[in-house]
């Protein structure tokens, strides 16, 4: 089992870019989760998918979108970058409600 | 109502000591408490995890005490080495119909050899 994992590991982007990440959740497993991470701080929940649906959101602007293919796999999009927006993300993968696994992350620059 | 308070920022303990990291919540419908280790350039791992009806959990060096009617939780760790050197992270699940989790800020754990 290859657990979480994610693409790419790190990523550098000049502001205004678009950017796309992606996510292959643990075998089994049908929920995504994504989170920021930036640096010294706890991860913050930007959103869930599940059943190729957007189920919840945290504070983030539209510029964060989301898309869950049926394989389970995901992608996070961030539009029009800004510095702030440097940072680990996160994704996590869960079956229903239980525990939620996360991957080793995709670090971004935004320059 | 929805943070999770986590002290210290940072800890440095002796080889054999016992590192206790606290957390404080607000929202009494939290359901579900789990610590995080982090090692640089990775992804957060789960380590232990509790629910409110228990006021104590053991797994190996690592023991979670949780006091419901304070609102808060701690981890312990026994017999520290230096491998336990990491970030530690407590977090708080909603209830069931919510799925965020909310993350501490995060306790930097050096253990000397």
């Amino acid at each position: 089992d290859a657990g979480v994992t994610q693409s790419p590991t790190h990523l550098i982007k000049t502001r205004g870019q678009q950017v796309t990440l992606r996510c292959s959740p643990k075998s089994g497993h049908d929920t995504v989760s994504w989170y920021q991470q930036a640096l010294g701080q706890g991860p913050q929940f930007i959103f869930q998918y599940y059943e190729e649906e957007e189920r919840q959101r945290g504070n983030f602007p539209d510029r964060f979108s989301g898309h869950q293919f049926p394989n389970y796999s995901s992608e996070l999009n961030v539009n029009a970058l800004l510095l702030g927006d440097s940072a680990l993300y996160l994704c996590a993968s869960s079956s229903y409600y239980n525990e939620q696994f996360f991957g080793p992350g995709t670090r971004l620059t935004v320059l | 109502q929805q943070q999770v308070k986590q002290s210290p920022q940072s800890l440095i303990v002796q080889k054999g000591g016992i590192p206790i990291i606290n957390c404080a919540y607000e929202n009494t419908a939290f359901d579900y408490f789990p610590w995080y280790q982090q090692f640089p350039g990775k992804g957060p791992a789960l380590l232990i995890a509790i629910r409110p009806d228990v006021s104590e959990k053991k797994e190996g060096r690592f023991t979670i005490s949780f006091n419901k009617s304070a609102k808060q939780f701690s981890l312990h760790i026994m017999d520290s080495q230096p491998g336990d050197s990491a970030t530690y992270f407590c977090a708080a699940r909603p209830p069931a119909g919510t799925y965020k989790y909310i993350f501490g800020t995060g306790t930097r754990l050096k253990v000397l050899a």
